[in-house]
């Protein structure tokens, strides 16, 4: 069964370094979503990425982040300026369309921050 | 009032039992809801979609969605130890495409 694939599956960085998660959603998808699991809370979403833009965010999701499909294949999520408070699991999704297409969820990018 | 509420649980279930979860959705607009199972330190993973008021089978799981209430259910039949895991709630409103999930319930299904 097609999967979402992201790398690498655990991130340590110094404080104040950028970061860049990896991902590969199912190959038919259109839509790409990143979202982020603070130890013992909820997941919440961050952005939602169609047709090689921004279709939706959230206030998270301020100038510390951006996304970029730099190839046909890769969905990039990248941190500047990496704070402890980043710390968290962040989960890539794809789904076929938007809306009411289920999303499926990737195995995550352990992010600590030292 | 959070827009997606669960309860944290523990729910414990003796093992053959039916588990049966609840989560309420502040927003009327909501259009699909989903139930995801999360085990510990790994991802959510997709067990059923529902988008029409009524009942939907699927295996051992069945969703049960009341717009009017603003509810929606998951029961699970006949548990098992491996179903024990955190269980997800996530709506979708109409005309976005984010899911809003709930905190989860934790199910505890002892042989």
């Amino acid at each position: 069964e097609p999967e979402v694939t992201q790398t690498p599956s655990h991130q340590v960085t110094q404080m104040g370094q950028e970061v860049i998660l990896r991902c590969v959603p199912i190959s038919n998808h259109l839509y790409f979503y990143w979202y982020r699991q603070i130890l013992g809370q909820k997941v919440e979403f961050l952005v939602s990425f169609y047709n090689n833009e921004i279709s939706e965010k959230s206030e998270i999701f301020d100038d510390q982040f951006s996304v970029e499909r730099p190839d046909g294949s890769n969905f990039t999520l990248k941190i500047r300026s990496t704070k402890l408070e980043d710390s968290a699991m962040y989960f890539c999704a794809s789904s076929e369309t938007g809306g009411r297409q289920p999303q499926h969820f990737g195995d995550g990018t352990r992010l600590s921050i030292l | 009032q959070k827009e997606v509420e669960q309860n944290s649980g523990p729910l414990s279930v003796p093992e053959g039992a039916i588990a049966s979860l609840n989560c309420t959705y502040s927003d009327r607009v909501s259009q699909s809801f989903f139930w995801y199972r999360q085990y510990s330190g790994k991802s959510p993973e997709l067990i059923m979609s529902i988008y029409s008021n009524g009942d939907k089978e699927d295996g051992r799981f069945t969703a049960q969605l009341n717009k009017a209430s603003q509810y929606v259910s998951l029961l699970i039949r006949d548990s098992q130890p491996s179903d024990s895991a955190t269980y997800l709630c996530a709506v979708v409103k109409a005309a976005g495409n984010k899911l809003t999930f709930g905190g989860g319930t934790r199910v505890l299904v002892k042989p």
